[in-house]
Order: C-alpha cells, then sequence, then structure tokens
C-alpha cells in the first residue's frame, strides 16, 4: 500500500531564510511521481513541483527545489529565501499503483516571520 | 472556463438527506478524482476515475458514499443519509496524459446540521 508521511505538523521560519518540509513515502512500485503543493488560506490548491522517481537530476521550480533521496524514500521540499507570502499548508503527494492514482500527506503549516 | 469547475461552493443540509456534489473537469483530462478535507487537516482520497477502466473507490468511507462519470467527463459525487461527520470540504481534480499535476477545483463546502 502506498503512504505519505508529512511529520512536522507546523514549521517557523525568518524571512529571507530557507526552510526544509519533510516528506517520506512508501511504495512498492518502481516508477511513481511525487509532488508539492501549497495551500493558502485561500484554499485553493497550487502546484509547486513535480519529481519522477526515474528522475536523476532533483527538481527545481524558482524558489522551489525537491531533494530527492531514492533509497531513503523521502522528497523534502526546500524552500529558499522565504517570503512572508509562503505561509500556507504544505501538501506532499504521490502518484502510483500503475495509474495516476494520487494520494497526500498530512500537510506541514508554514509560517513565515517577518 | 479553463479549470475545474465545482458546484455548488456551498451546501448546507441536514442529517439523514442525501446530497449530490458536481464537478465539472478540464475538457480532455481522463483522469478524475474526489478528495475530502476537513477543516485544518489533509487531503483524504475517496475516489479516482481513469479513463473507461473502472473506478478506484478504495477511499469511500462507507456505502453511503458513490460516484459516477458520465461519458468521461463531468463526475457526481452522492453521499446518502449525511451525518455530521460527512462535513468537509470536497474537492476535485483532474489531470491528463501529457501534465503530471492535478488540477483542482475550488471545492465545495458541505455542512450538515
Amino acid at each position: 500500500a502506498q503512504k505519505i508521511t508529512q511529520t512536522q505538523p507546523g514549521m517557523f521560519v525568518q524571512e529571507k531564510e530557507a526552510v526544509t518540509l519533510d516528506c517520506t513515502y512508501d511504495t512498492s512500485d518502481q516508477s511513481y511521481g511525487l509532488f508539492w503543493y501549497k495551500q493558502p488560506s485561500s484554499g485553493e490548491m497550487i502546484f509547486l513541483i513535480y519529481q519522477g522517481s526515474y528522475d536523476e537530476q532533483n527538481a527545481t521550480e524558482g524558489r522551489y527545489s525537491l531533494n530527492f533521496q531514492k533509497a531513503r524514500k523521502s522528497a523534502n521540499l526546500v524552500i529558499s529565501a522565504s517570503q512572508l507570502g509562503d505561509s500556507a499548508m504544505y501538501f506532499c503527494a504521490m502518484r502510483g499503483g500503475g495509474g495516476f492514482k494520487t494520494i497526500f500527506g498530512a500537510g506541514t503549516r508554514l509560517f513565515v516571520k517577518a | 472556463g479553463a479549470g475545474v469547475s465545482q458546484s455548488p461552493s456551498n451546501k448546507v443540509t441536514e442529517k439523514g438527506k442525501d446530497v449530490e456534489l458536481r464537478c465539472d473537469p478540464i475538457s480532455g483530462h481522463t483522469a478524475l478524482y474526489w478528495y475530502r478535507q476537513s477543516l485544518g487537516q489533509g487531503l483524504e482520497f475517496l475516489i479516482y476515475f481513469q479513463g473507461n477502466s473502472a473506478p478506484d473507490k478504495s477511499g469511500l468511507p462507507s456505502d453511503r458514499f458513490s460516484a459516477e462519470r458520465t461519458g468521461g467527463s463531468v463526475s457526481t459525487l452522492t453521499i446518502q443519509r449525511t451525518q455530521q461527520e460527512d462535513s468537509a470540504v470536497y474537492l476535485c481534480a483532474s489531470s491528463s496524459y501529457s501534465s503530471e499535476k492535478l488540477f483542482f477545483g475550488s471545492g465545495t463546502q458541505l455542512s450538515v446540521l
């Protein structure tokens, strides 16, 4: 069975500093995809970054990078130069199971301090 | 519109009533998902449709929940005999083979009194 674990219910970071949000996953699939989504207080789900299981390079999108460690089954999100607007809920997700089924972790609430 | 559309945006119902929630995915998207999000919580997977394949219903919490997808497009999530614990935001998302990411609707806020 597939599972996503986010162990940090809440995180604080000082503005302009970097922060790492943890995500570990469990799957028996060889081919899978890992995602991070941001959910601000408005409730919308914003796609941030994607990493395929066969991608050798860590994915990067602007200030977001995904630290993919396949052997450890971790897919941590790194946000560089945090901004006040980064304060939100962050969800790690995984697609696998031979199709497009996508499951989400419990989320980490990030607070950026001025 | 080009995005995923959900209706209604808000639904208030009495305990024991049936409700139907609608999702209109992005045209051409073959995969459609339903998730439930309780206040301040994560996204709980409910059901997933992929093309003409049988849906993956493994996340439906009870037999009071059902969903269908007509013509490979619009989907309806039905909750029968609603209970107070069904109160949550129900999110729909769709995706295509050419894009890894899910596109989400704005959700339906369901309140069961």
